[in-house]
């Protein structure tokens, strides 16, 4: 079947690295996305891997091994506006249809 | 990045009524849009894709007679809840396909939430 683990939560202090870790297993599977989402609002886009590697972005990046179906998603310099809620999501078919995790809090402290 | 709306933002509804919730596409044309489902503290659950000029494929336990939806335009698609219920209050939310040079994307609208009474 289909399945996406990442952590249910993490805290970190204001200027800090954390790194979010993601596993899936999906058939069809067609990239990795990760999306931010702040509490009452919808997600928003950060990242897509669909090679092997590393990509970075600003602060984030984000990393993926297909053979080891795993990704993760590191936040560098950590700010107060970047606790959030990040999910992790795979493509598996064709038409775009993406599976998402359950997504990992993420705290940042002062 | 592109911009997806919906409208509206905000729904109270009576049990029993209908409402629709519209997901537009402002910059760019979208053949595909999904359409998710979100209960407070959970992970988005997608209810159905939407492609244009085509009928919806729903996801396994979705009511696809409870759960109309419409893309008439390469830029436009429609979910309406049918007689919605308590239970059917939510945070949906529409997102669109976007695909350039094989690099793939999903913009999410805003979201609608809704509340039955």
């Amino acid at each position: 079947g289909q399945n996406i683990d990442q952590p249910t939560e993490m805290t970190a202090t204001e200027g800090a690295i954390v790194q979010i870790n993601c596993t899936y297993q999906t058939s069809g599977f067609n990239g990795l996305f990760w999306y931010q989402q702040h509490a009452g609002e919808a997600p928003t886009f950060l990242s897509y891997n669909v090679l092997d590697g590393l990509e970075e972005k600003g602060r984030f990046s984000s990393f993926l091994s297909r053979s080891k179906g795993y990704s993760y998603l590191l936040l560098k310099e950590l700010q107060m506006k970047d606790s959030a809620s990040y999910l992790c999501a795979a493509g598996t078919d064709s038409w775009g249809k993406l599976q998402f995790g359950a997504g990992t809090q993420v705290v940042v402290t002062p | 990045g592109a911009v997806v709306s919906q409208h509206p933002s905000w729904v109270i509804c009576k049990s029993g009524t209908s409402v629709k919730i519209e997901c537009r596409s402002l910059d760019f044309q979208a053949t595909t849009m999904f359409w998710y489902r979100q209960f407070p503290k959970q992970s988005l659950m997608l209810m159905a894709t939407s492609n244009e000029g085509s009928k919806a494929t729903y996801e396994q336990g979705v009511e696809k007679d409870k759960f109309l939806i419409n893309h008439a335009s390469l830029t436009l698609s429609t979910l309406t809840v049918t007689s919605a219920h308590p239970e059917d209050s939510s945070f949906y939310i529409c997102s669109a396909r976007v695909n350039w040079r094989g690099r793939e994307t999903q913009y999410f609208g805003p979201g609608t939430r809704l509340l039955v009474l």
